[in-house]
């Protein structure tokens, strides 16, 4: 089974900074696909930016960036030009490109963002 | 176009009762997936159901139960409820059929058993 690990609750960043959130995650495949997802306070769950295994380029979206390191597990957000609206909890997720259960994504622990003016 | 609708937002229920979340997938999706949020955790899968087959079961005990319509909603079904399944319900909906569709999700259904 696949786990995803976020060892910082807590993270907080001042406005127009960046700042990094860290997520490890443990699996055999070697295919696969992995998410980062901010969840505000209004609790629905919007798609950052994802990531394919096999590409080896790291994905980018406007100010989100990530640093994959596949041989590492390891799959961080970076969010530049931090704004207020940033401050979420951050959810870094797994799927699983096998098996006929497409619509599984196991979830980390979270980390909150928050972002000072 | 609407994304992926639940109801009911909000609900209390008493230990020992039964509830039943309901779910729209965005239109034309076919998968629609379940997990449960408790609070200031990460999501847990629950189920995934696509074409109306089920497709996938988390580690749940068989009080949760879930079906997929012809129109493709879902509903999402506790039976004799504890105080531990008071949880945000979270609704995923997909297109299907191929792994890297992106999974939407909804709003929730807060559940809180008392």
């Amino acid at each position: 089974a696949q786990t995803v690990t976020q060892s910082q609750p807590e993270m907080s960043v001042q406005e127009a900074e960046t700042v990094t959130l860290s997520c490890t995650y443990d699996t055999s495949e070697s295919d696969y696909y992995l998410f980062w997802y901010k969840q505000p306070p209004s609790r629905q769950m919007i798609l950052v930016i994802r990531q394919e295994a096999y590409k080896q380029q790291n994905a980018t979206e406007n100010r989100f960036s990530v640093n994959f390191q596949k041989a590492a597990k390891s799959f961080s957000l970076k969010i530049s030009d931090s704004q207020l609206g940033d401050a979420a909890m951050y959810f870094c997720a797994y799927r699983s490109t096998g098996g006929t259960s497409y619509g599984k994504l196991t979830f980390g622990q979270g980390t909150i963002l928050t972002v000072h003016p | 176009d609407a994304g992926v609708t639940q109801s009911p937002t909000h609900l209390i229920k008493t230990r020992g009762q039964h509830v039943t979340l309901r779910c729209s997938p965005i239109s034309g999706h076919k998968s629609v997936s379940w997990y449960q949020q408790v609070l200031g955790q990460g999501p847990q899968f629950i189920f995934q159901y696509y074409e109306k087959e089920e497709r996938g079961r988390g580690n749940f005990p068989d009080r949760f139960s879930a079906r997929q319509f012809p129109n493709y909603s879902s509903e999402l079904n506790v039976n004799a409820l504890l105080l531990g399944d008071s949880a945000l319900y979270l609704c995923a909906s997909s297109l299907g059929g191929k792994v890297g569709n992106t999974i939407y999700f909804g709003e929730g259904s807060w559940l809180t058993v008392v």
